[in-house]
């Protein structure tokens, strides 16, 4: 049963520490999406990537995100120095999208509860 | 930049009810999704669609290409459909990422 995962599911730190979130796409998918949702502006993009290139991150604060696939295995969200107002669920997709396709069914991890105190 | 409206925000109905849920964008695009998000907060993709309808079990969804709309239709309504459903398109601009409706938070009473 292929799924998208994320680790930490849930993770509590204080203001100014690193946080990182890993997300492990669906093997064979080329494109992965980090999305982050709140009470107030509810889902947003952040970044996404296809082929591990970043393709766009206008979404993402550039001064204190950063996001990276060091291998299509792997997506990494870092945010630093973490601040209050970046308490939110953020959320990894997956999907396989091509060149004449690009809209393709996205497929989204659990999430990771991110409280930034 | 793609602009999502959805309605309604929040809907309370009796288990058996037909829902319906709208949503209107504002720049054409080449499909559209509809979600599902969980109680739990897990996100489930219930259908991408360019045009005309589409059907899973009691989910009905229909897109207008012309008028920039889409609906959601649920048929003889069950508890177990309590969530929160939303709307995304491409953000535009031949970018993958989506753009996405504030959801419609639906509750079914038995």
């Amino acid at each position: 049963d292929a799924r998208v995962t994320q680790t930490p599911r849930h993770k509590v730190t204080e203001m100014g520490q690193e946080v990182t979130m890993r997300c492990q796409p669906i093997l064979g998918h080329n494109t992965v999406f980090w999305y982050r949702q709140t009470m107030m502006q509810g889902l947003e993009l952040l970044a996404y990537f296809r082929n591990r290139a970043p393709l766009d991150d206008s979404g993402m604060p550039k001064d204190r995100f950063s996001a990276e696939m060091p291998d299509a295995t792997l997506a990494t969200l870092k945010i630093q120095p973490s601040e209050p107002r970046d308490s939110a669920v953020y959320f990894c997709a997956s999907g396989l999208a091509f060149l004449l396709n690009p809209y393709n069914e996205q497929f989204f991890g659990p999430g990771t509860r991110l409280t930034v105190l | 930049k793609n602009e999502v409206e959805q309605s309604p925000q929040n809907l309370t109905a009796q288990e058996g009810e037909f829902i319906t849920i709208n949503c209107s964008y504002s720049v054409g695009i080449s499909a559209l999704h509809w979600l599902q998000q969980h109680p739990g907060g897990g996100i489930v993709s219930l259908f991408m669609l360019s045009s005309g309808k589409k059907k899973h079990g009691r989910l009905i969804a229909t897109i207008n290409i012309q008028e920039k709309h889409s609906s959601l239709h649920i048929t003889a309504s069950h508890p177990r459909d309590s969530a929160v459903y939303i709307c995304a398109v491409p953000s535009g601009g031949g970018a993958d990422g989506l753009t996405f409706g504030k959801g419609t938070h639906l509750i079914i009473q038995p």
